[in-house]
């Protein structure tokens, strides 16, 4: 099946630093790209779904400008969480799907947990 | 915006149990659904799909869904689970055409030995 890595698999940073994590599809190329996030015992949410090439489509709630998503090539998609803070802290975590588009399944990757003192 | 519902967060069974974890959603139009599995400290994986045709979907690991357009369901069975089966158990919905998935806050299986 296809594999979708993410980096770092953790950090911990201090508060006010900014923070990348990057997510690859493997061995397929993604047109779309997801980024979710999980608090403990709750679901996933979405956060931003990002098409390689354009900007991203951010769910309501999310802030844009702090949460800074880049799809610039077919694997390749980065969050960066500018300013970070400690309500940032979560497990964060990316999907990738293929350019049969909504038909085609999301594949996700092993999650990022941020914890930002 | 399509919503999606798991009941009984934490279950508990033995071996050769059998397992029924329910799913349903709340949206009228056509959807794709999906069931995820997470074992402990690995990230999700896909056990099944539906998109069209046969209601009854089978999936890895001898697990199966049935799709009820009716109730609004995609229950998720399995006829005799294993240790192995310990995990977590994500259902979610996405609107045809959208991009969008929207999951269950997901089920915790512990199967005892």
């Amino acid at each position: 099946g296809a594999v979708v890595s993410q980096h770092p698999s953790w950090v911990i940073c201090k508060s006010g630093t900014s923070v990348k994590i990057e997510c690859r599809s493997l061995d397929f190329q993604a047109t779309t790209m997801f980024w979710y996030r999980q608090f403990p015992k709750q679901s996933l949410m979405l956060m931003a779904t990002s098409n390689e090439g354009s900007k991203a489509t951010y769910e309501q709630g999310v802030e844009k400008d702090k949460f800074l998503i880049n799809h610039a090539s077919l694997t390749l998609s980065t969050l960066t969480v500018t300013s970070a803070h400690p309500e940032d802290s979560s497990f964060y975590i990316c999907s990738a799907r293929g350019r049969a588009g909504p038909t085609d399944t999301q594949y996700f990757g092993p999650g990022t947990r941020l914890t930002v003192l | 915006a399509q919503s999606v519902s798991q009941h009984n967060h934490h279950v508990i069974l033995s071996e050769a149990a059998s397992l029924e974890l329910g799913c349903n959603y709340s949206y009228g139009g056509t959807v794709n659904l999906f069931w995820y599995v997470q074992y402990p400290g690995q990230h999700l994986q896909l056990l099944l799909k539906y998109f069209s045709g046969d209601p009854l979907v089978k999936g890895i690991k001898g697990f199966e869904a049935e799709f009820i357009k009716s109730k609004f369901s995609f229950n998720l069975r399995k006829p005799s689970v294993q240790w192995s089966d310990t995990a977590e158990y994500f259902c979610a919905v996405n609107a045809r055409g959208n991009n969008r998935l929207a999951f269950g806050k997901g089920n915790q299986v512990v199967v005892i030995p």
